[in-house]
């Protein structure tokens, strides 16, 4: 059974970095049918597409986060991260990290990141 | 970016009652759309893709449809369980946005 499972800091400065890892076990990440993707959910709100990537290392970022994302892959550890630059409260969220198919079916928990 | 507007942003119904969501895009998404279901402290769970697609293991209670700019997801009875918020999001073009839910709570 494939599983995602988001890790990294749960408390962020304003001003510095945010980094996240998803390690997804039960399958590849190297497999040619998915991409892995990295979607947010503001405390109370709805949710928010960050970007995506290949095991190839291509990406797609959404512009509304203003090029500070950078999402990388390693496909030797099986696992995929993501940074974010420059946080303010606003970046306060829970962090999901997903296998995007077709369609996103699998989800990782999910983490609260706060900034503060 | 595709604008998602789900309504009504909440539904108060009983067991055993109809539920319909509506979910309207600002430009087509063809039938690129999917449904997800978040109940509190959950990731989301794919319920309906392609518009009117069941995902794996879901109940058949659950029905979508519409193409273009105007979808519904219908939950034929509710569930004790199906208490939760619904999030429409389209995968037509980059980047995928989401509704803003639509909370079936218990009357």
């Amino acid at each position: 059974q494939l599983q995602l499972q988001e890790s990294g800091p749960g408390l962020v400065k304003p001003s510095e970095t945010l980094s996240l890892t998803c390690t997804v076990s039960g399958g590849s990440i190297s497999s040619s049918n998915y991409y892995w993707g990295w979607i947010r959910q503001p405390p109370g709100k709805g949710l928010e597409w960050i970007g995506s990537i290949y095991y190839s290392g291509s990406t797609y970022h959404n512009p509304s986060l203003e090029n500070r994302v950078t999402i990388s892959v390693d496909t030797s550890k099986n696992q995929f991260s993501l940074k974010l630059r420059s946080v303010t409260a606003a970046d306060t969220a829970v962090y999901y990290c997903g296998r995007v198919g077709t369609n996103l079916d699998f989800w990782g928990q999910g983490t609260l990141v706060t900034v503060s | 970016e595709i604008l998602l507007t789900q309504s009504p942003a909440t539904l108060s119904l009983s067991p055993g009652e109809r539920a319909t969501l509506s979910c309207r895009a600002s430009q087509s998404v063809y039938n690129y759309l999917v449904w997800y279901q978040q109940r509190p402290g959950q990731a989301p769970r794919l319920l309906i893709y392609d518009a009117s697609n069941r995902a794996t293991g879901i109940p058949a209670r659950f029905s979508g449809s519409g193409s273009g700019t105007d979808f519904t997801l219908t939950i034929s009875s509710l569930e004790p369980e199906d208490f939760a918020v619904y999030y429409c999001h389209h995968r037509s073009n980059w980047p995928p946005t989401f509704g803003g839910g639509t909370k079936v709570e218990i009357k």
